[in-house]
């Protein structure tokens, strides 16, 4: 139990266009994901936090409006990269707890996204 | 300060030794502590979760947790060349909302 699947796992793309990831929970309810960010060794950065019905809240120093983040439905979050540039070139990995088990939960992450902007 | 923090080794150990992880926080009203693996270029998997001072024990694993001293490590016991990883250790706040703090984790390798 407690799949996290997100979509797509690479992705290659231009400098100026966006990018979409899409994380969804598959035999969960999740009224909260997690977005974090991992360049190579180096640990996960948190990004922000994506509420179901709610705006995201998002860590120091990310750019909301660069990192658009939507959560339509208990099992599915966006994260779209706007205007990407050779330095959002990244691991995006998304994560969620299980809305029953509470915040005390572990996280469960997807498999992650490797974005390469060229 | 680092709100987690790790020896980010690398950390060798011979097969069949115990290989020992540490991490210190800086939180102190953190209540969950959490122990992921990562392959190279894979998402992170959960190892083991401690909740309580002392130690939990799953496996080959043990983790430890001494609050007081803001201290959580994981032993891994008869190391295996597949158990060789970066290792992150993960704290949780629980007024937070389930938000996780990672630390910059330890790179293990298991000789054969």
């Amino acid at each position: 139990g407690a799949v996290v699947s997100q979509h797509p796992s690479r992705v290659i793309c231009k400098s100026g266009t966006s990018v979409k990831i899409e994380c969804r929970s598959l035999d969960f309810q999740a009224t909260t994901m997690f977005w974090y960010r991992q360049f190579p060794k180096q640990s996960l950065m948190l990004m922000a936090t994506s509420n179901e019905g709610s705006k995201a809240t998002y860590e120091q120093g990310v750019e909301k409006d660069k990192f658009l983040i939507n959560h339509a439905s208990l099992t599915l979050s966006t994260l779209t990269v706007t205007s990407a540039h050779p330095e959002d070139s990244s691991f995006y990995i998304c994560s969620a707890n299980h809305l029953q088990q509470g915040a005390k939960s572990p996280l469960h992450f997807g498999n992650g996204t490797r974005l390469t902007v060229t | 300060q680092k709100e987690v923090e790790q020896n980010s080794g690398p950390l060798s150990v011979p097969e069949g030794a115990i290989a020992s992880l540490n991490c210190t926080y800086s939180d102190r009203g953190s209540q969950s502590f959490f122990w992921y693996r990562q392959y190279s270029g894979k998402s992170p998997e959960l190892i083991m979760s401690i909740y309580s001072n002392g130690d939990k024990e799953d496996g080959r694993f043990t983790a430890q947790l001494n609050k007081a001293s803001q201290y959580v490590s994981l032993l891994i016991r008869d190391s295996q060349p597949s158990d060789s990883a970066t290792y992150l250790c993960a704290v949780n706040n629980n007024n937070q909302g389930g938000k996780l703090i990672f630390g910059q984790g330890t790179e293990l390798s298991v000789k054969p």
